[in-house]
This record gives C-alpha cells, sequence and structure tokens, in this order.
C-alpha cells in the first residue's frame, strides 16, 4: 500500500538555525498537509497545500515557516530560524481527491529537536 | 463551522472489556469523520472512517464506531480489550474545504 514517508526521522539543530523537514506524499494525491505535535500535547494544524499554494494556514504558522512542493513528488516545510518551541513531532499528510470521504495518510513524522 | 470534542482524556479498562471511546462532533452540513490512532512515538494511523453508506462502521483490530446524527456522535468501541490497544486516540472532522480538525485526544490506558 503506497505510504507517506518523512525524512528525516530525527533532525536535531541549534536554535536559529534553518531547518527543512521533507516529505514525499502518495502520488495520486492532491492535497498536502503539515501537523506538528510537541511532546505530549494535541495535534495541531499548520498549513494545508493545494494546487502549488496555501490554501490554509494556523496561527502557529508564521514568518518563520513556509512550504513548497518543488519537484511534483516531495513537500518540504522549512523553518528560517528556529526556536526553543519549535521542538515538536511534524507530521506530513496527504489526501486524496475522490470523495469526500478520503482520509488524511500520515507520515512517521519527524522529530525536530531545537537546543 | 466544524469542530470535534472528545469527552475524555484519559480511559482506562482491564484486558478483555469493553472500550469506548467518545466523540462529539459539530457540523452544519453531513460530515465526514474518522479515527485515527498513535501508538508511543509512532506516526498517526487511520483506524476507521465514516461515508455515509452505513451508520456502524467497521475498521481495523476489532475496532468499531456508529455514527449517530440525532447525538452528533461517533464514539468508537471495541467488545474486548487488548494490552495492545493502548495509545492515543483522535476523533476527526474534515470540511468540505478539504481542512481536518482534530480532537484533543483520549488516551487509553489497558490494565492487565
Amino acid at each position: 500500500e503506497p505510504e507517506v514517508t518523512q525524512t528525516p526521522s530525527h533532525q536535531v539543530t541549534q536554535m536559529g538555525q534553518e531547518v527543512i523537514l521533507r516529505c514525499v506524499p502518495i502520488s495520486n494525491h492532491l492535497y498536502f498537509y503539515w501537523y506538528r505535535q510537541i511532546l505530549g500535547q494535541k495535534v495541531e494544524f499548520l498549513v494545508s497545500f493545494y494546487n502549488n499554494e496555501i490554501s490554509e494556514k494556523s496561527e502557529i504558522f508564521d514568518d518563520q515557516f513556509s512550504v513548497e512542493r518543488p519537484d511534483g513528488s516531495n513537500f518540504t516545510l522549512k523553518i528560517r530560524s528556529t526556536k526553543l518551541e519549535d521542538s515538536a513531532m511534524y507530521f506530513c499528510a496527504s489526501s486524496g481527491q475522490s470523495s469526500y470521504n478520503s482520509p488524511l495518510h500520515f507520515g512517521n513524522g519527524t522529530r525536530l529537536t531545537v537546543t | 463551522a466544524q469542530s470535534v470534542t472528545q469527552l475524555d482524556s484519559h480511559v482506562s479498562v482491564s484486558e478483555g472489556t469493553p472500550v469506548l471511546l467518545r466523540c462529539n462532533y459539530s457540523s452544519s452540513y453531513s460530515p465526514s469523520l474518522f479515527w485515527y490512532v498513535q501508538h508511543p512515538n509512532k506516526g498517526l494511523q487511520l483506524l476507521l472512517k465514516y461515508t455515509s453508506a452505513a451508520t456502524l462502521v467497521k475498521g481495523i483490530n476489532g475496532f468499531e464506531a456508529e455514527f449517530k446524527k440525532s447525538e452528533t456522535s461517533f464514539h468508537l468501541t471495541k467488545p474486548s480489550a487488548h494490552m495492545s490497544d493502548a495509545a492515543e486516540y483522535f476523533c476527526v472532522v474534515r470540511n468540505t474545504g478539504n481542512q481536518f480538525y482534530f480532537g484533543t485526544g483520549t488516551s487509553l490506558t489497558v490494565i492487565p
């Protein structure tokens, strides 16, 4: 069964550094998402992406964040200048267009640790 | 507007006893509903989805959920809990704009 893949599984970075989290969604999906989950807390929506543009973003997704789909297969989340509070598990997800009932398919996540 | 409320942040059951994880939704139209499970240090896995074809939905690992429009509920059940069911469970509603709204999650503990 096709799956969403995320790399790396764990990223450690220093405060103020830029990080890029990478995702390869399921190939025939058209809707792409990033979520994050701070340790022990709920899953928080960051951004959704469709037709090569952001369709919705949350308050968390400020100017330090950006997303890109550079080559038709990868979907990346960039954090320009990381802060300690960016430490979290980041999940990429994709969804098909075939029906309103198409679920989210998640990757296994990237654990980002900002020191 | 859509929203999801998971009524219990923690549920604890004995192995072999029934599981009930409660979810209520708010939606201005017939919703699309899902349950996901997250095992420790893992990603989110789809358990089941409501497709409007049947109000009782069967998912993986013996889980079921019943859509009750009159009660705006989509509770998750399992007749007999197994140790491997210990995890975090999320109820999710999708709107027509392709946005997904997550409940705050229910942590299930299974006591041997």
